[in-house]
């Protein structure tokens, strides 16, 4: 059974640091490209980074790049989302989610919340 | 950018009944890469379909998908009480390559 676990969310200040991790079990991890969605409270769902299998493509979402890092451990089945330079509207449910070769995203985690406040 | 647009924001419909759901693209989406999820209150997204008309794993035939180029259409043939949800389409290419609608509400009438 494929499972996604997200942790690390919280409440942190404006302008400090929290990473983010998720642990992906029930299938081969480095088949596939992971990403981290997001949907702010009682907001829709945004897209913010995704990586392939190899690290060696990386991509973000406007509102993240340059203070946010996406990485993961193939070896330990892990995903990161390292985020610096936090911001109020960065509060949300942080998903990872599992990309499939069709551009689409077919298991995702139950969620981590990262509260920004002061 | 390719910016989705749903409609309508919330459909009220009753057990039994058919919803259809519309989401357009300002851009044609490349490759028909369209999906939809639903989601329920405190659960996360879940893939429905994608391609613009396969549906995901698991997911009953009463849920179909259709469409092309700028616009996409998910129809839910006889509404069963757990399908009231909201539900979001995404889409692939374009900068940023990833991009959700702002979502549909299917509530109870």
């Amino acid at each position: 059974e494929v499972q996604l676990v997200e942790s690390g969310g919280g409440l942190v200040q404006p302008g400090r640091s929290l990473r983010l991790s998720c642990e992906a079990s029930g299938f081969t991890f480095d088949d596939y490209a992971m990403h981290w969605v997001r949907q702010a409270p009682g907001k829709g769902l945004e897209w913010v980074s995704g990586i392939s299998w190899s690290s060696g493509d990386i991509i973000y979402a406007a509102s993240v790049k340059g203070r946010f890092t996406i990485s993961r451990d193939n070896a330990k089945k892990f995903l990161f989302l390292q985020m610096n330079g936090l911001r109020v509207e960065d509060t949300a449910v942080y998903y990872c989610a599992r990309r499939q070769s069709g551009y689409n995203f077919d298991y995702w985690g139950q969620g981590t919340l990262v509260t920004v406040s002061s | 950018e390719i910016v989705l647009t749903q409609s309508p924001d919330t459909l009220s419909l009753s057990p039994g009944e058919r919803a259809t759901l519309s989401c357009r693209a300002s851009q044609s989406v490349s490759g028909n890469y369209l999906a939809w999820y639903q989601q329920k209150v405190g659960q996360a997204p879940r893939l429905l379909i994608y391609g613009a008309s396969s549906r995901a794993t698991g997911i009953p035939d009463r849920f179909s998908g259709s469409g092309s180029g700028t616009d996409f259409t998910l129809t839910v043939s006889r509404l069963e009480p757990e399908d009231f949800a909201v539900y979001y389409c995404q889409q692939y290419g374009g900068s940023p390559p990833y991009s959700f609608g702002q979502g549909t509400k299917l509530e109870i009438k």
